[in-house]
């Protein structure tokens, strides 16, 4: 079975500051068929559903702010959070889907 | 707009049984695979099941399979869950989600509590 591993599972950060956080799959989500990565990254906000923020490892969806970076390929997955914003305090969730579904642990990020 | 609401939700006791609907639109939702989707309080979200356009394919979380039973009505534009021999650790805010290969539309959640 697969394996989702996110650090940090919490981070403090400044508004203004760059942010990265780790995804890491126990196999590859590289499907070779198409190159494409089945690693989804979401938002969650206290009180409110999960967002979906990028899909395919680095395609964001519509309305996204560009400073929601998602890259890597393979096992390991970042997502950069170019210059944190107040409203992006939130936990976030990385996702495969090459198999059944599978959520990392999260990370939370909070006020400095 | 797309929307997802779940409704179905409550207090069970432990051995019994709960059906969760979730009602969806502003998409043609008989194109669409779904999924459940729960997150126990205070903590990460576990897939539950998932269910294709047209039912064919149907998966399930290892924890939930034998008790848990995902269907739809695309006539009614409703997804189901069936959950039965409830455990304490069903407890959970359950969400109903489309399916692109990630989750693109989540609904708001019910609540599920199974507690004697």
């Amino acid at each position: 079975d697969i394996v989702m591993t996110q650090t940090p599972s919490s981070q403090a950060v400044s508004a203004g500051e760059k942010v990265t956080m780790s995804c890491k799959s126990s196999q590859s989500l590289l499907y070779s068929e198409n190159k494409k990565n089945y690693l989804a990254w979401y938002q969650q906000k206290p009180g409110q559903s999960p967002k979906l923020l990028i899909s395919w490892a680095s395609t964001r969806e519509s309305g996204v702010p560009d400073r929601f970076i998602g890259s890597g390929s393979g096992t390991d997955f970042t997502l950069t959070i170019s210059s944190v914003q107040a409203e992006d305090l939130a936990v976030y969730y990385c996702e495969q889907y090459y198999d059944t579904p599978l959520f990392g642990g999260g990370t939370k990020l909070e006020l400095k | 707009e797309v929307q997802l609401v779940e409704s179905g939700g409550g207090l069970v006791q432990p051995g019994r049984s709960l059906k969760l609907s979730c009602v969806a639109s502003g998409f043609t939702f008989s194109n669409y695979g779904m999924n459940w989707i729960r997150q126990a309080p205070g903590k990460g979200l576990e897939w539950v099941a998932y269910i294709s356009s047209g039912s064919s394919y149907i998966y399930y979380a290892e924890t939930v399979k034998g008790r848990f039973t995902i269907s739809r009505d695309n006539a009614k534009n409703t997804l189901y869950l069936q959950m039965t021999s409830l455990r304490s650790e069903d407890t959970a805010l359950y969400y109903c989600a489309r399916a692109t290969g990630s989750s693109d539309y989540w609904g708001q959640g019910v609540m599920v509590t199974v507690s004697s």
